[in-house]
């Protein structure tokens, strides 16, 4: 079956323009999750989704980060006026349920000059 | 205390050596464990989930201490294949939803 999606998978900009990420989850599930990991570096914690909660954000750095769920499937992550540092892969997962196995996509890597 | 602590490594091994990591964690509560395993530029991939009697899947073995709040996974006749960081995860537990993952240690295993 269809794994965990995400697009695009490379993206490069410039300082200071908006950027949106996309994830497409496994059907069925109802949990959603967004990290990011810069290069040689372990998994950040960003922001999750389950069902029709309210979404758990305390792992997103700065209020330029704010993400979507619509219709408890596809996820958006939009980070305005980007920096430098925002640099880094952003992964999403999802889990068929609250604190059970997780399963990644293949990641976006940004790239912001 | 970190929440989850793990050894970076690099461990280096032979071929067909044994080698086990270590990883412990700070929540007594957590109810969930696993183990994954990420190739260099790739994501993350579920390698085993650790359960409370210890469970194995061919060369690997995992194995939970609930009381020192650790869990090992061991490899056994290590492939040049399972070159890799091996991350530790650990469910927060109570209404926590979200999964930590250990910075990883990092698996050679040479010819």
């Amino acid at each position: 079956g269809a794994g965990v999606s995400q697009s695009p998978s490379n993206k490069v900009t410039e300082k200071g323009k908006d950027v949106e990420l996309r994830c497409d989850p496994i059907s069925g599930h109802t949990a959603l999750y967004w990290y990011r990991q810069s290069l040689g570096q372990g998994l950040e914690f960003l922001i999750y989704f389950q069902g029709n909660s309210a979404p758990d954000k305390s792992g997103l750095p700065s209020d330029r980060f704010s993400a979507e769920r619509t219709g408890g499937s596809v996820s958006t992550l939009t980070i305005q006026r980007t920096q430098q540092e925002d640099s880094a892969v952003y992964l999403c997962a999802s889990s068929l349920r609250r604190g059970g196995e997780q399963f990644f996509g293949p990641g976006t890597r940004l790239t912001v000059l | 205390r970190k929440e989850v602590e793990q050894d970076p490594g690099p461990f280096n091994v032979p071929e067909g050596a044994t080698v086990a990591f270590n990883c412990t964690y700070s929540n007594s509560a957590s109810q969930s464990f696993f183990w994954y395993r990420q190739d260099c530029r790739k994501e993350p991939k579920l390698l085993m989930s650790v359960y409370s009697s210890g469970n194995e899947d061919g060369r690997f073995t995992a194995q939970l201490n609930r009381a020192s709040q650790y869990i090992s996974l061991l490899i056994r006749d290590s492939k040049l294949s399972d070159s890799a960081t091996y991350l530790c995860v650990v469910n927060l537990g109570g209404s926590q939803g979200n999964l930590i993952f250990g910075k990883g240690t990092k698996l050679s295993v040479k010819p």
